[in-house]
């Protein structure tokens, strides 16, 4: 069975940094490319960042690029997201997801840490 | 990466059928078929319904349909049921290599 377990999640000031973990079982990490989804609170998803199996392509939403920084350990079967300059709007749960191989959909989510980016 | 266009609300009775549409442009619904729809219950993870436009996951019921014509995908819920009530989104693969979310449909099973 697919697990997904972030954490890392929680209250940081404006201009702060913050650091997700997201702990996977079940399937053969180094496989899949893996992406993080975010949800501001009441609102809609939004995509964020995909890191390929290998780790050696990575991308971001213009909302978070040159900001976040998306990278995996397969050694551990972790995947991570480092959030820096955060601001107010960066303020949702982050859920960590798995791809299917050839199509990308996310097939897989965790349950999501929180991030509240305030003063 | 402008959102998708999604109906910000649809209802149906049960045992009625309804259909959700998700807009998009040339640069990402029109040119690929990675396309995928996902249900979300108030305070649960997204589950994936749908993808590839057509395809569902092991475990999903075939109630849940999709398709795709032009720039605009739609999912369809046949035979209504309780539990169908919640979220729904769309996603798209872009040509920016990025995806892209819709803004998302509340199903009010009335």
């Amino acid at each position: 069975e697919v697990q997904l377990l972030e954490s890392g999640g929680g209250l940081v000031q404006p201009g702060g940094s913050l650091r997700l973990s997201c702990a996977a079982s079940g399937f053969t990490f180094s496989s899949y490319a893996m992406s993080w989804v975010r949800q501001a609170p009441g609102k809609g998803l939004e995509w964020v960042s995909t890191i390929s199996g290998s780790g050696g392509s990575t991308y971001y939403a213009d909302s978070v690029k040159g900001r976040f920084t998306i990278f995996r350990d397969n050694s551990k079967n972790t995947l991570f997201l480092q959030m820096n300059s955060l601001r107010v709007e960066d303020t949702a749960v982050y859920f960590c997801t798995k791809e299917i191989v050839g199509s990308g959909a996310f097939d897989s989510w965790g349950q999501g840490t929180l991030v509240t980016v305030s003063s | 990466q402008s959102a998708l266009t999604q109906p910000a609300s649809v209802s149906g009775s049960p045992g009625q059928s309804i259909t959700i549409s998700c807009t998009g442009t040339s640069s990402d619904v029109g040119v690929y078929n990675y396309v995928s729809w996902y249900q979300q219950h108030p305070g649960k993870a997204p589950k994936l319904i749908i993808y590839d436009v057509s395809n569902r996951p092991s475990g999903v019921s075939n109630r849940f349909s999709g398709s795709k014509s032009g720039n605009t995908a739609s999912l369809t819920i046949s035979g209504l049921q309780a539990e169908d009530e919640a979220d729904y989104y769309c996603s798209s693969y872009t040509h920016s290599s990025t995806w892209v979310f819709g803004g998302g449909t509340k199903l009010t099973v009335l």
